[in-house]
């Protein structure tokens, strides 16, 4: 099981949106840690969409966006496109652990 | 170009050991952390460990999971990282990534490779 818990699959249709959301505990994005998001599309190598919570690399469109409130944190995707459809992860640091962790992934579908 | 390029995957019985290297240009390797994830078949991303850079005394830390079996060196004047792979075990089969924060605040990883697999069977 993932120390932060993602819902394993989202849709939707050509430029609709969609939310992904991210909940951790009082260890990791409650205790103040900041959430980056990641893309993996299978034979790539995983790109950094999001950090620090609201922050995009140059590069990435700003049709995507993230959000943090209390232990959990949201992923925004606005006019889904085809070329969208990847697995998303979330990832915090856990000061109980004493390291680096992701959510358990969600994938998106765009219909 | 950043590039980080992972090497050495294959197929290795249980118990067995395995090195994989991580061949990184385009950036500052030796002023960079470099970390290892990896993703077993079907599930998430998983952290494995990572080594920091000389002025933190190449300091490194582990996954419970792989605590005592794997280690993680670095070569900074070849650009390369290593995961020495010992005693290991079937759930230890995935695709390997090297991943480094350069440039970033530590916290995150802007750089990745495309991944190495390992699978563990007899």
């Amino acid at each position: 099981q993932s120390v932060l818990t993602q819902p394993p699959s989202v849709s939707g249709a050509p430029g609709q949106r969609v939310t992904i959301s991210c909940t951790g505990s009082s260890s990791n994005i409650g205790a103040g840690y900041d959430v980056h998001w990641y893309q993996l599309i299978p034979g790539t190598a995983p790109k950094l969409l999001i950090y620090g919570n609201t922050n995009r690399p140059s590069g990435v469109p700003d049709r995507f966006s993230g959000s943090k409130s209390g232990a959990s944190a949201s992923l925004a995707i606005t006019g889904l496109q085809a070329e969208d459809e990847a697995d998303y992860y979330c990832q915090s640091y856990d000061s109980s652990l004493s390291h680096w962790v992701f959510g358990g992934g969600t994938k998106l579908t765009v219909l | 170009e950043v590039q980080l390029v992972e090497s050495g995957g294959g197929l290795v019985q249980p118990g067995g050991s395995l090195k994989l290297s991580c061949a990184a240009s385009g950036f500052t390797f030796s002023g960079s952390a470099v970390h290892w994830v990896r993703q077993a078949s079907g599930k998430g991303l998983e952290w494995v460990g990572r080594i920091r850079n000389k002025a933190n005394s190449f300091a490194t830390a582990y996954a419970a999971s792989v605590k005592g079996r794997f280690s993680i060196s670095r070569d900074d004047s070849k650009n390369t990282a290593y995961l020495q792979m010992n005693s290991l075990k079937t759930e230890d089969t995935a695709v390997y990534y090297c991943t480094s924060p350069a440039g970033g605040s530590g916290w995150y990883f802007n750089y990745w490779g495309r991944g190495t697999l390992v699978t563990v069977s007899s």
